[in-house]
């Protein structure tokens, strides 16, 4: 069965360094996706994609955070000062259409910031 | 209010015996869809389940199942027949009509439920 892979599984990174992760969706997937799960925590939505631009984000998504798809293959989220406070489990999403019945998400990347 | 509410922080079940896992949502959109992810210690989260809020009859996918009790806003899954590897935590999820305005899947997870499964 098709899936979405994400890489790194694990990052760890100093406080104020910039981090990417990196996902690459299912192929035929057009509506992409960002949410976290901090430890202990529920998963909390971050970012909607379709289209080459941002559709919805949430309030965690601010302007520290951006998305990109640089190509025809990979789904990034850049954070570009990182803080403790975003230590977390990142996972990648991606569905056919805007309804998909089922939304398949990546294994995750733990994110780990020192 | 929360929008879902899953009230089993914990629960237990012996293997082969059938086990409920508790969902409420809280929604005033007409449409909605409801999931059910499995979580396992390795991290990763595992679609299960999906029901639509149009749909009539239960969902059911394998050994799971989906008990859709709209005027009641309850869609606890049942999983029957349990095996050592469903020892998880489980996430109830919804999605709202916003989808319908181009917000495409933005869910909204409860806390889970950690289920163990004992010999």
């Amino acid at each position: 069965e098709p899936e979405v892979t994400q890489t790194p599984s694990h990052q760890v990174t100093q406080m104020g360094q910039e981090v990417i992760l990196r996902c690459v969706p299912i192929s035929n997937h057009l509506y992409f996706y960002w949410y976290r799960q901090i430890l202990g925590q529920k998963v909390e939505f971050l970012v909607s994609f379709y289209n080459n631009e941002i559709s919805e984000k949430s309030e965690i998504f601010d302007d520290q955070f951006s998305v990109e798809r640089p190509d025809g293959s990979n789904f990034t989220l850049k954070i570009r000062s990182t803080k403790l406070e975003d230590s977390a489990m990142y996972f990648c999403a991606s569905t056919e259409g805007p309804s998909g019945e089922k939304l398949f998400f990546g294994s995750g990347t733990q994110l780990s910031v020192l | 209010a929360q929008k879902i509410t899953q009230t089993q922080p914990g629960m237990f079940v012996q293997e082969k015996e059938a086990v409920t896992l508790d969902c409420t949502y809280d929604t005033s959109d007409q449409s909605y869809g409801l999931f059910w992810y499995k979580q396992p210690s390795s991290g990763e989260m595992i679609f299960l389940i999906y029901q639509g809020s149009y749909d009539e009859q239960n969902a059911t996918e394998g050994r799971y199942s989906l008990n859709f009790q709209k005027a009641r806003k309850s869609a606890n899954l049942v999983i029957s027949a349990s095996q050592l590897g469903d020892s998880a935590m489980y996430f109830c999820a919804m999605r709202e009509g916003q989808w319908l305005t181009g917000g495409g899947n933005k869910l909204t997870f409860g806390t889970g439920t950690q289920l163990k499964v004992e010999l």
